[in-house]
């Protein structure tokens, strides 16, 4: 079983604040890194799936870098809001019908 | 709007008894997969399958079985269930091309007694 660990578990920031968290991943035949954002009472949902080594992906106020030679993954968020609290998830996938081991993830929560 | 559907939010059922926990997804998605949810463990991978009637181990599949009779459907079974199975299952769907994103349903949540 490949071991995706995340840090924080969780974290609280004030609205306005920027924080980062960190994936790690084994870096031995990696395909793909996702981040997934998880809202309370909501199915998950994809933010990015990466694959190049030095890829960098941006939606809005949150983004992510990759670094696969040393195996592991930063999200940002720039600004936070409220409507950010959520856990965000990482998972490596490994190749073979599009299967990926997740991390425990992190969970935030913005305060107003 | 693309969907995975889940048919309980909520069950309770007693040791012993057998569960069924229905998935569909409307995309005509290739990968199905089961995953179990619970606090400090992450997403665990119980079974998935990359076409109908064929399925694969995951990670926790112990206790488990799976079907897959139709390419939209995927049904997680627990023959006898047991109270360390009380958890949250939740169903993804990927394409089957490339890396796919997934797409979750909402989650079953199940307690057991």
């Amino acid at each position: 079983i490949l071991n995706v660990e995340q840090s924080p578990q969780s974290l609280h920031v004030q609205e306005g604040d920027s924080t980062n968290f960190t994936c790690s991943f084994p870096s031995s035949n990696f395909y793909a890194l996702h981040w997934y954002r998880w809202e309370t009472a909501k199915s998950p949902e994809a933010l990015f799936v990466m694959t190049l080594n030095g890829d960098e992906k941006k939606k809005g106020r949150i983004s992510a870098t990759l670094n696969t030679k040393e195996g592991y993954s930063y999200l940002y968020i720039k600004g936070s809001q409220p409507e950010d609290s959520a856990t965000y998830l990482c998972a490596s996938e490994f190749g073979g019908y599009q299967k990926v081991t997740f991390g425990t993830g992190t969970k935030l929560q913005v305060i107003p | 709007d693309v969907k995975v559907t889940q048919s309980s939010r909520y069950l309770v059922k007693r040791t012993g008894e057998k569960v069924f926990l229905e998935c569909v997804q409307d995309m005509d998605h290739e990968n199905m997969f089961w995953y179990r949810q619970d606090p400090g463990l992450g997403l665990r991978l119980i079974y998935f399958s990359y076409d109908v009637k064929m399925k694969e181990k995951g990670d926790i599949p112990e206790g488990y079985s799976v079907s897959r009779e139709k390419k939209e459907r995927f049904s997680l079974i627990l023959e006898s269930a047991s109270t360390n199975q009380t958890s949250m299952y939740l169903c993804a769907s990927t394409p089957g091309q490339g890396t796919g994103e997934l797409f979750f349903g909402e989650g079953s949540r199940l307690t057991v007694l």
